[in-house]
């Protein structure tokens, strides 16, 4: 079936640690988000891309890094400057500018 | 600067009565998209309803509507004849078409719905 697949579905993360958030797409679409969700909360864009290898910040990047080497994958880096990274971060991707958003089932990432 | 404002944080309703949860929206630009998204205690996604700048008429879909007045910049979301099974959280969101390469989609922070039987 095509859909997106985030790993893992869990994940802590140790003091001064950096850990990465896979978001593997089978889609074919060009652009790719990610987002986090903080418990209540809505969803604020990270980063978000349309093409490989071209990225943008959203409105918190800071703290996280992305990379873009090919079209079905987008990986989310939380780095050790984010200091409160604990939150639920979402995948999506999207075909073009009206069509809906696809997300993944989502990652959900603790301090140990 | 693009922004979303869902003011309504929580919403009761009975079940079987119509709800409306209110959007309101601010872009400078002319061209944008506006979405509607669910969000069970599950925590997937669930898209509803899209509307574009310039469409004419009001997206419905289903049980679904979307309430778009465009001088008011408001996307309001209708959902008729309410289930047990749409409680959950609701966001609106918007998709600006910017200058990269990438539309820049944002989200409102939600409205929790619950039906009440």
């Amino acid at each position: 079936d095509g859909g997106i697949t985030q790993s893992p579905k869990y994940l802590f993360r140790k003091e001064g640690q950096n850990v990465t958030l896979s978001c593997e797409q089978n889609l074919n679409h060009d652009a790719m988000y990610w987002y986090r969700q903080d418990p209540g909360q809505g969803l604020r864009l990270i980063y978000y891309s349309q093409i490989v290898n071209d990225f943008q910040k959203g409105d918190i990047a800071e703290g996280y890094s992305v990379s873009r080497e090919k079209k079905e994958s987008f990986p989310l880096t939380v780095t050790s400057a984010q200091k409160n990274p604990t939150a639920f971060y979402l995948c999506a991707a999207t075909r073009g500018s009206n069509q809906p958003q696809h997300f993944g089932d989502g990652t959900r990432l603790s301090i140990l | 600067a693009q922004k979303i404002t869902q003011t309504q944080p929580g919403m009761f309703v009975q079940e079987k009565e119509a709800v409306t949860l209110d959007c309101t929206y601010d872009t400078s630009d002319p061209s944008y998209g506006l979405f509607w998204y669910k969000q069970p205690s599950s925590g997937e996604m669930i898209f509803l309803i899209y509307q574009g700048s310039y469409d004419q008429q009001n997206a419905t879909e289903g049980r679904y509507s979307l309430n778009f007045q465009k001088a008011r910049k408001s996307a309001n979301l209708v959902i008729s004849a309410s289930q047990l099974g749409d409680s959950a959280m609701y966001f609106c969101a918007m998709r600006e078409r910017g200058y990269s390469s990438a539309s820049k989609i944002i989200f409102g922070s939600g409205t929790r719905l619950s039906i009440r039987p």
